[in-house]
């Protein structure tokens, strides 16, 4: 079946350190790959999302680009700040695999802690 | 974007009792689906909520403990049955506004304590 794997957590870095937070994943189909951000107390929020092989996707500075010859979608951000303390979660949605419904499959989530 | 509404946001309840998880929707949607997130852990899908039948279970969950209602296309509930402590996680609804794999949008979510 499918699957998303991700590096583990947490990861500390100071503020205006590069981040990647590693994801790759296995699929029946040609998915489409999301990043969602949970910040402290509050519910999932779609960070960035692809849809096919080489797009990128981009959002508030964080950027990740759907590579299906390595099937990875790794999430970078040049500078961090203290308010992208959060726990991100990579997924995949595999239309073949749900008729067509967003059925998604998640990572294990990487909690992010950037320190001033 | 669609926004959900999902009640209790947090409750404590003892074992052996059931608890109702409400999720409103601000739009009518196609597919609404119903997560959980145990402590420290990643997001499962429990079922999918279908609006005029039954729900459709992923394995490893049943309709005894985890019963659905899709009364239409803007509400659903999640019942948690005879509960246990390790029925403790955040319940999530979530739901898709359009057909064909576009944006899935999340609830707040329900934190479940059972003692």
């Amino acid at each position: 079946g499918d699957s998303v794997t991700q590096m583990e957590g947490p990861v500390t870095l100071s503020e205006e350190a590069f981040l990647t937070i590693n994801c790759t994943y296995t699929a029946t189909g040609y998915p489409s790959l999301f990043w969602y951000v949970q910040y402290p107390g509050e519910g999932l929020q779609l960070l960035l999302k692809a849809t096919k092989a080489d797009d990128k996707g981009s959002n508030k500075g964080f950027e990740a680009t759907y590579r299906k010859e390595t099937t990875s979608f790794h999430l970078e951000k040049g500078s961090v700040q203290v308010s992208d303390s959060a726990v991100y979660f990579c997924a995949l949605s595999d239309p073949v695999l749900t008729g067509g419904g967003n059925k998604l499959t998640f990572g294990t989530g990487t909690q992010l802690k950037v320190e001033l | 974007s669609a926004v959900i509404s999902q009640k209790p946001s947090r409750d404590i309840c003892q074992r052996g009792t059931s608890l109702t998880i409400q999720c409103q929707v601000d739009s009518q949607v196609t597919m609404m689906f119903w997560y959980r997130q145990q402590p420290g852990q990643s997001l499962t899908l429990i079922a999918t909520a279908n609006q005029g039948s039954e729900a459709t279970y992923e394995s490893g969950f049943v309709i005894d403990k985890f019963p659905i209602s899709r009364p239409n296309l803007t509400f659903s509930t999640l019942t948690v049955s005879n509960m246990s402590p390790e029925d403790s996680s955040i319940y999530l609804c979530s739901v898709e506004d359009k057909p064909l794999n576009t944006e899935a949008f999340f609830g707040q979510g329900t934190r479940l304590t059972v003692v």
